[in-house]
Protein backbone atom coordinates (compact mmCIF):
# COMPACT_ATOMS: atom_id res chain seq x y z
CA UNK A 1 0.00 0.00 0.00
CA UNK A 2 1.11 3.31 -0.42
CA UNK A 3 2.79 5.53 2.33
CA UNK A 4 3.68 9.16 3.33
CA UNK A 5 6.17 10.39 1.02
CA UNK A 6 8.63 12.66 2.53
CA UNK A 7 11.60 14.78 0.70
CA UNK A 8 14.62 15.04 1.32
CA UNK A 9 15.35 12.51 3.65
CA UNK A 10 18.46 14.12 5.39
CA UNK A 11 19.29 18.01 4.79
CA UNK A 12 22.10 19.57 5.92
CA UNK A 13 22.01 23.45 6.61
CA UNK A 14 24.23 26.35 7.49
CA UNK A 15 22.66 28.49 10.40
CA UNK A 16 20.60 31.24 9.14
CA UNK A 17 19.84 29.77 5.65
CA UNK A 18 16.36 28.41 4.24
CA UNK A 19 14.76 25.00 4.16
CA UNK A 20 11.92 23.43 2.51
CA UNK A 21 10.63 20.04 3.20
CA UNK A 22 8.14 18.36 1.22
CA UNK A 23 5.32 15.58 1.81
CA UNK A 24 2.87 13.90 0.04
CA UNK A 25 0.38 12.02 1.44
CA UNK A 26 -1.39 8.69 1.13
CA UNK A 27 -3.70 8.72 -2.09
CA UNK A 28 -7.18 10.12 -0.99
CA UNK A 29 -6.04 11.86 2.06
CA UNK A 30 -7.18 15.09 2.49
CA UNK A 31 -5.42 16.11 5.68
CA UNK A 32 -2.13 16.87 6.51
CA UNK A 33 0.33 17.56 9.77
CA UNK A 34 3.84 18.20 10.14
CA UNK A 35 5.61 16.93 13.91
CA UNK A 36 8.83 17.81 14.97
CA UNK A 37 11.03 15.53 16.93
CA UNK A 38 14.09 17.07 18.42
CA UNK A 39 16.42 14.43 20.10
CA UNK A 40 15.30 12.19 22.52
CA UNK A 41 12.05 13.98 22.53
CA UNK A 42 8.38 12.85 21.74
CA UNK A 43 6.70 14.55 18.41
CA UNK A 44 5.27 17.70 18.91
CA UNK A 45 2.78 19.05 16.55
CA UNK A 46 3.79 22.16 14.33
CA UNK A 47 0.91 22.70 12.03
CA UNK A 48 -2.11 20.34 10.10
CA UNK A 49 -3.88 21.55 6.74
CA UNK A 50 -7.34 20.08 5.54
CA UNK A 51 -8.78 20.73 2.04
CA UNK A 52 -5.67 22.87 1.54
CA UNK A 53 -6.86 25.47 4.67
CA UNK A 54 -5.18 25.47 7.56
CA UNK A 55 -6.36 23.27 10.49
CA UNK A 56 -4.73 23.52 13.60
CA UNK A 57 -1.85 25.43 14.66
CA UNK A 58 0.62 24.24 17.28
CA UNK A 59 4.46 25.17 18.11
CA UNK A 60 5.43 26.17 15.01
CA UNK A 61 7.99 29.28 15.34
CA UNK A 62 7.38 32.44 13.41
CA UNK A 63 9.95 31.61 11.13
CA UNK A 64 8.51 28.40 9.80
CA UNK A 65 5.40 28.55 7.57
CA UNK A 66 3.59 26.24 5.58
CA UNK A 67 1.19 25.32 2.93
CA UNK A 68 -0.95 22.72 1.12
CA UNK A 69 -1.76 22.69 -2.81
CA UNK A 70 -4.35 21.50 -4.81
CA UNK A 71 -2.99 18.39 -5.13
CA UNK A 72 -2.64 17.97 -1.40
CA UNK A 73 1.02 17.69 -1.67
CA UNK A 74 2.44 20.39 1.19
CA UNK A 75 5.59 21.90 2.02
CA UNK A 76 7.09 23.17 5.46
CA UNK A 77 9.20 26.01 4.76
CA UNK A 78 12.03 27.19 7.45
CA UNK A 79 14.16 30.41 6.82
CA UNK A 80 16.47 31.77 9.49
CA UNK A 81 17.23 28.34 10.55
CA UNK A 82 18.71 28.21 14.07
CA UNK A 83 20.57 25.53 15.78
CA UNK A 84 17.91 24.29 17.98
CA UNK A 85 16.10 23.32 14.62
CA UNK A 86 17.86 20.62 14.23
CA UNK A 87 15.05 17.57 14.62
CA UNK A 88 12.96 14.60 12.86
CA UNK A 89 10.29 16.30 10.67
CA UNK A 90 7.43 14.19 9.90
CA UNK A 91 5.08 14.12 7.90
CA UNK A 92 1.52 12.68 8.78
CA UNK A 93 -1.88 12.09 6.59
CA UNK A 94 -5.38 10.89 7.45
CA UNK A 95 -8.62 11.04 5.66
CA UNK A 96 -10.66 13.15 7.76
CA UNK A 97 -10.60 13.17 11.27
CA UNK A 98 -9.26 9.71 11.19
CA UNK A 99 -6.04 7.71 12.03
CA UNK A 100 -3.17 9.27 11.14
CA UNK A 101 0.14 7.35 9.09
CA UNK A 102 3.25 8.58 9.24
CA UNK A 103 5.94 9.50 6.53
CA UNK A 104 9.53 7.99 7.35
CA UNK A 105 10.78 11.89 8.40
CA UNK A 106 13.22 14.55 7.09
CA UNK A 107 16.65 14.67 8.74
CA UNK A 108 17.19 18.45 9.35
CA UNK A 109 20.80 19.18 11.16
CA UNK A 110 21.90 22.25 11.06
CA UNK A 111 25.50 23.47 10.97
CA UNK B 1 2.86 18.63 33.68
CA UNK B 2 2.37 17.00 30.10
CA UNK B 3 -1.27 16.41 28.66
CA UNK B 4 0.01 12.26 28.38
CA UNK B 5 2.38 10.88 30.98
CA UNK B 6 3.54 7.77 30.40
CA UNK B 7 7.22 5.95 32.30
CA UNK B 8 9.64 5.87 30.51
CA UNK B 9 10.78 2.94 31.02
CA UNK B 10 13.46 1.41 30.09
CA UNK B 11 11.28 -2.13 30.74
CA UNK B 12 13.83 -4.85 30.34
CA UNK B 13 11.63 -8.10 30.24
CA UNK B 14 12.88 -11.71 28.74
CA UNK B 15 11.26 -13.14 25.96
CA UNK B 16 7.98 -14.69 26.42
CA UNK B 17 6.85 -12.27 29.36
CA UNK B 18 3.89 -10.27 29.81
CA UNK B 19 4.31 -6.54 29.68
CA UNK B 20 2.06 -3.74 30.54
CA UNK B 21 2.37 0.03 30.01
CA UNK B 22 0.06 2.81 31.68
CA UNK B 23 -0.52 6.27 30.27
CA UNK B 24 -2.73 9.12 31.98
CA UNK B 25 -3.46 12.40 30.18
CA UNK B 26 -5.02 15.61 31.47
CA UNK B 27 -7.22 17.38 28.67
CA UNK B 28 -10.66 15.44 29.05
CA UNK B 29 -11.40 16.66 25.62
CA UNK B 30 -9.73 14.19 23.70
CA UNK B 31 -11.24 12.49 21.76
CA UNK B 32 -9.66 8.78 20.81
CA UNK B 33 -6.21 7.60 22.03
CA UNK B 34 -3.70 5.43 19.76
CA UNK B 35 -0.94 3.40 20.33
CA UNK B 36 2.06 4.41 18.40
CA UNK B 37 5.24 2.23 17.85
CA UNK B 38 8.56 3.90 17.39
CA UNK B 39 11.81 2.20 16.29
CA UNK B 40 14.62 4.06 16.65
CA UNK B 41 15.09 6.85 14.40
CA UNK B 42 11.95 5.13 12.23
CA UNK B 43 8.50 7.27 12.32
CA UNK B 44 5.76 6.66 14.55
CA UNK B 45 4.03 3.22 13.15
CA UNK B 46 -0.02 2.79 14.58
CA UNK B 47 -0.25 0.09 16.85
CA UNK B 48 -4.35 0.01 17.37
CA UNK B 49 -6.76 2.61 18.39
CA UNK B 50 -7.89 2.17 22.29
CA UNK B 51 -11.73 2.17 22.92
CA UNK B 52 -13.92 2.50 26.36
CA UNK B 53 -14.88 -0.98 25.48
CA UNK B 54 -11.29 -2.56 25.12
CA UNK B 55 -9.65 -3.90 22.02
CA UNK B 56 -7.19 -6.55 21.20
CA UNK B 57 -5.13 -7.31 18.27
CA UNK B 58 -3.00 -10.75 18.60
CA UNK B 59 -0.92 -10.50 21.50
CA UNK B 60 -1.66 -6.91 22.11
CA UNK B 61 -4.81 -5.04 24.26
CA UNK B 62 -5.34 -1.89 24.83
CA UNK B 63 -8.06 -0.30 27.42
CA UNK B 64 -9.29 3.09 28.07
CA UNK B 65 -11.11 4.35 31.31
CA UNK B 66 -12.43 7.33 30.45
CA UNK B 67 -13.47 8.27 34.01
CA UNK B 68 -9.73 8.03 35.64
CA UNK B 69 -8.30 9.55 32.20
CA UNK B 70 -6.24 6.59 31.82
CA UNK B 71 -5.03 3.90 29.30
CA UNK B 72 -3.04 0.96 28.60
CA UNK B 73 -1.34 -1.30 26.99
CA UNK B 74 -0.86 -5.25 27.89
CA UNK B 75 1.48 -7.43 25.16
CA UNK B 76 1.56 -10.95 25.61
CA UNK B 77 4.38 -12.80 25.18
CA UNK B 78 7.38 -10.66 24.13
CA UNK B 79 8.77 -10.96 20.83
CA UNK B 80 12.46 -9.58 20.38
CA UNK B 81 10.80 -7.72 17.47
CA UNK B 82 8.50 -6.13 20.02
CA UNK B 83 11.64 -3.77 21.38
CA UNK B 84 10.37 -0.38 20.73
CA UNK B 85 9.50 3.20 22.11
CA UNK B 86 5.94 3.16 22.89
CA UNK B 87 3.61 6.61 22.56
CA UNK B 88 0.72 6.60 24.40
CA UNK B 89 -1.29 9.17 22.01
CA UNK B 90 -4.29 11.62 22.86
CA UNK B 91 -6.23 13.31 19.76
CA UNK B 92 -7.66 16.07 20.25
CA UNK B 93 -10.37 17.24 17.77
CA UNK B 94 -12.92 19.87 17.85
CA UNK B 95 -15.40 19.11 14.53
CA UNK B 96 -15.73 22.50 13.48
CA UNK B 97 -12.31 21.60 12.57
CA UNK B 98 -10.63 24.25 14.46
CA UNK B 99 -8.78 21.41 16.54
CA UNK B 100 -7.08 18.60 14.87
CA UNK B 101 -3.60 16.97 16.08
CA UNK B 102 -2.00 14.43 17.79
CA UNK B 103 -0.66 14.96 21.66
CA UNK B 104 2.32 12.04 22.44
CA UNK B 105 3.53 10.99 25.43
CA UNK B 106 7.14 10.99 26.03
CA UNK B 107 7.04 7.00 25.33
CA UNK B 108 7.67 3.57 27.03
CA UNK B 109 10.99 1.85 25.79
CA UNK B 110 10.91 -1.31 26.12
CA UNK B 111 13.85 -3.97 25.80
CA UNK B 112 13.36 -7.85 25.17
CA UNK B 113 16.01 -9.63 26.38
CA UNK B 114 17.06 -13.23 24.75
Amino acid sequence: AAGVIQSPRHLIKEKRETATLKCYPIPRHDTVYWYQQGPGQDPQFLISFYEKMQSDKGSIPDRFSAQQFSDYHSELNMSSLELGDSALYFCASSTRNNEQFFGPGTRLTVL
Amino acid sequence: RKEVEQDPGPFNVPEGATVAFNCTYSNSASQSFFWYRQDCRKEPKLLMSVYSSGNEDGRFTAQLNRASQYISLLIRDSKLSDSATYLCVAHLINYGGATNKLIFGTGTLLAVQP
